[in-house]
């Protein structure tokens, strides 16, 4: 979800759980859309992304799924590990243009318990 | 390949003074780009530049400055800077030709102004 001021929406899963997390994005002419890693301290980090066309899509490990009626993406991540720990950031990308601008979502923090 | 690397790391300033953070990436990337990152948020774009040679305003451009040297380098400039500039500085480049790219990121300079 998205978060307001400073405090970020945390997921606290188990290690072996699977995670979910959510976000709603807000430019419905938007046509591609990342989700980003971002662990303490380092840049984000791409993990997988999504064209408009399609609804699904899958990694190793991880799926994205794109609902395009309330404009809602999700990430899972299966079989979570303590690597996993981090803060996971969408982003879209407004259709058009020349150039790859991306708007950022706020961010969710995953913990992961041992 | 290094990917994107920024310098300096870490950078104190007093209010009024001012400074040039560097960026390059070796990908022969088209766009580079320049966030600021605020505590619990997500990334906001301060200035991009979709090609060598030009440069367009971002979210966020109020007090800095950029300058694309070459293909490889984008500089953000500081004129004079404020505390409300206190944040962790990200660059990026992609390759902007195409719509459907990832962004890659640099580690980040942590900026703060006292």
């Amino acid at each position: 979800g998205e978060s307001v001021g400073l405090h970020l929406p945390t997921l606290s899963v188990q290690e072996g759980d699977n995670s979910i997390i959510n976000c709603a994005y807000s430019n419905s002419a938007s046509d591609y859309f990342i989700w980003y890693k971002q662990e303490s301290g380092k840049g984000p980090q791409f993990i997988i992304d999504i064209r408009s066309n399609m609804d699904k899509r899958q990694g190793q490990r991880v799926t994205v799924l794109l609902n395009k009626t309330v404009k809602h993406l999700s990430l899972q991540i299966a079989a979570t590990q303590p690597g996993d720990s981090a803060v996971y950031f969408c982003a879209e990308n407004p259709r058009g243009g020349a150039t790859n601008k991306l708007i950022f979502g706020t961010g969710t923090l995953l913990a992961v318990q041992p | 390949n290094a990917g994107v690397t920024q310098t300096p790391k870490f950078q104190v300033l007093k209010t009024g003074q001012s400074m040039t953070l560097q960026c390059a990436q070796d990908m022969n990337h088209n766009s580079m780009y320049w966030y600021r990152q605020d505590p619990g948020m997500g990334l906001r774009l301060i200035y991009y530049s979709a090609s060598e040679g030009t440069t367009d305003k971002g979210e966020v451009p109020n007090g800095y400055n950029v300058s694309r040297l070459n293909k490889r380098e984008f500089s953000l400039r500081l004129e004079s800077a404020a505390p409300s500039q206190t944040s962790v500085y990200f660059c990026a480049s992609g390759n902007g030709v195409r719509s459907y790219n990832e962004q890659f990121f640099g580690p980040g300079t942590r900026l703060t102004v006292l």
